[in-house]
Parts: C-alpha cells; sequence; structure tokens
C-alpha cells in the first residue's frame, strides 16, 4: 500500500539557518512526488514536484528536494531560513487517480 | 479568476442543519476532488471526480455526505444533519488530469465550516 510519513509535527528553525523537512514514502510503483505548502487560511500551493529525471529537484522561494530511491526519501531543504517561510508543510506521493498527503509539519522561524 | 474559487470562505451553523459547500475548479480541468482538513490533522480524501466516470466516493466518512459535479465544471458537497464533528476545512483541489500522475492539483483557499 502506498502512504507517505512525515516524521516531525513540528519544527522550529532559526532565520537564516538551515530548513530540513523529512519525507519517507511507500510505493508499489515508481513514485511521483510532491511538497506542497500551506499559509494560514489559504490552500495548498505546490513547492515543487519530482516525476522522473534528475534526483534533484528545485522548487519555488528557494526550495529545493532530493529522490533517493534507497532511501525511500524525498527531503525538503532551504539553505537558509525567513520568516515568511513559516507555514505548513505537506509531502504527498501520487498513485493511480489519488494523490496521498503525509500529515503534515509545521515549520516555525525562530527570530 | 484564473485559479480554483469555494465558497463560502466561512460556514457557521447550527448542529442539524444541511450545509453546501461549492467549488469552481480551474477551466479545462478534468479532475476534481474534495478533502477535509480538521484541526491538527492532514488532509482527509472525502470524494474524486475524473470527466463524466463514476466518482470515487471511498472517501466520504458516513451517508450524510455527498458530492455532485455538474456539466463537468461546479461541484457542491452537501453534509446533511451536521454534527459537530463535521467542523473543519473542506478544500476543494482540480487537476488537469487525474489519470496523470504528474499532475499536481490546484487547491481553492477552503471553506472554514463551523458547527455550533
Amino acid at each position: 500500500a502506498q502512504s507517505v510519513t512525515q516524521l516531525g509535527s513540528h519544527v522550529s528553525v532559526s532565520e537564516g539557518a538551515l530548513v530540513l523537512l523529512r519525507c519517507n514514502y511507500s510505493s508499489s510503483v515508481p513514485p511521483y512526488l510532491f511538497w506542497y505548502v500551506q499559509y494560514p487560511n489559504q490552500g495548498l500551493q505546490l513547492l515543487l514536484k519530482y516525476t522522473t529525471g534528475a534526483t534533484l529537484v528545485k522548487g519555488i522561494n528557494g526550495f529545493e528536494a532530493e529522490f533517493k530511491k534507497s532511501e525511500t526519501s524525498f527531503h525538503l531543504t532551504k539553505p537558509s531560513a525567513h520568516m515568511s517561510d513559516a507555514a505548513e508543510y505537506f509531502c504527498a506521493v501520487s498513485v493511480p487517480d489519488k494523490i496521498i498527503f503525509g500529515k503534515g509539519t509545521r515549520l516555525h522561524i525562530l527570530p | 479568476g484564473a485559479g480554483v474559487s469555494q465558497s463560502p470562505s466561512n460556514k457557521v451553523t447550527e448542529k442539524g442543519k444541511d450545509v453546501e459547500l461549492r467549488c469552481d475548479p480551474i477551466s479545462g480541468h478534468t479532475a476534481l476532488y474534495w478533502y477535509r482538513q480538521s484541526l491538527g490533522q492532514g488532509l482527509e480524501f472525502l470524494i474524486y471526480f475524473q470527466g463524466n466516470s463514476a466518482p470515487d466516493k471511498s472517501g466520504l466518512p458516513s451517508d450524510r455526505f455527498s458530492a455532485e459535479r455538474t456539466g463537468g465544471s461546479v461541484s457542491t458537497l452537501t453534509i446533511q444533519r451536521t454534527q459537530q464533528e463535521d467542523s473543519a476545512v473542506y478544500l476543494c483541489a482540480s487537476s488537469l488530469s487525474g489519470t496523470g500522475r504528474n499532475q499536481p492539483q490546484h487547491f481553492g483557499d477552503g471553506t472554514r465550516l463551523s458547527i455550533l
């Protein structure tokens, strides 16, 4: 069965520090993977996606994620956190006819 | 507008009343999804429409929940005899094609439903 696990429901980093949000997936077919961000009182916005090809994927707002098949992971990173990055982040895996979302990680930025 | 539009943005109603939530997807998108997001929870899949095919209703939590999509465009999610546990944000999303696994979903801003 396909599933997505996000480690840590809350992550706090200092402004300017590295952001690392962890995502592991389980899929019986080659995975298509997504990261979405949700700001307060808004819907989800696509940050980046991996389908095929290059395993390091760059997204909006300076975020990137690396697909590691051997580790079944798709962790999201950003070299330097900004206050505006405070939001909830969702990892998702695409299966036929459906996208399965993780439970989300709320990112807090400390001044 | 170019995005997914949901209305109302907020809805407060009394327990036992029926509510209708509306979603207007991006023009040309054949796939439409409804999700429920409760406080502190992830996204709970409710129902999926793809073109003229029969919808996937596997996520609907009870028979009080139903949805329809008219003319392959606008969708309405109806909750009958609302209960307090129905309080949540209801999100709608659309994608170009539900059968294309590389197609991302585009989300509306949701309807925040509060049952008193």
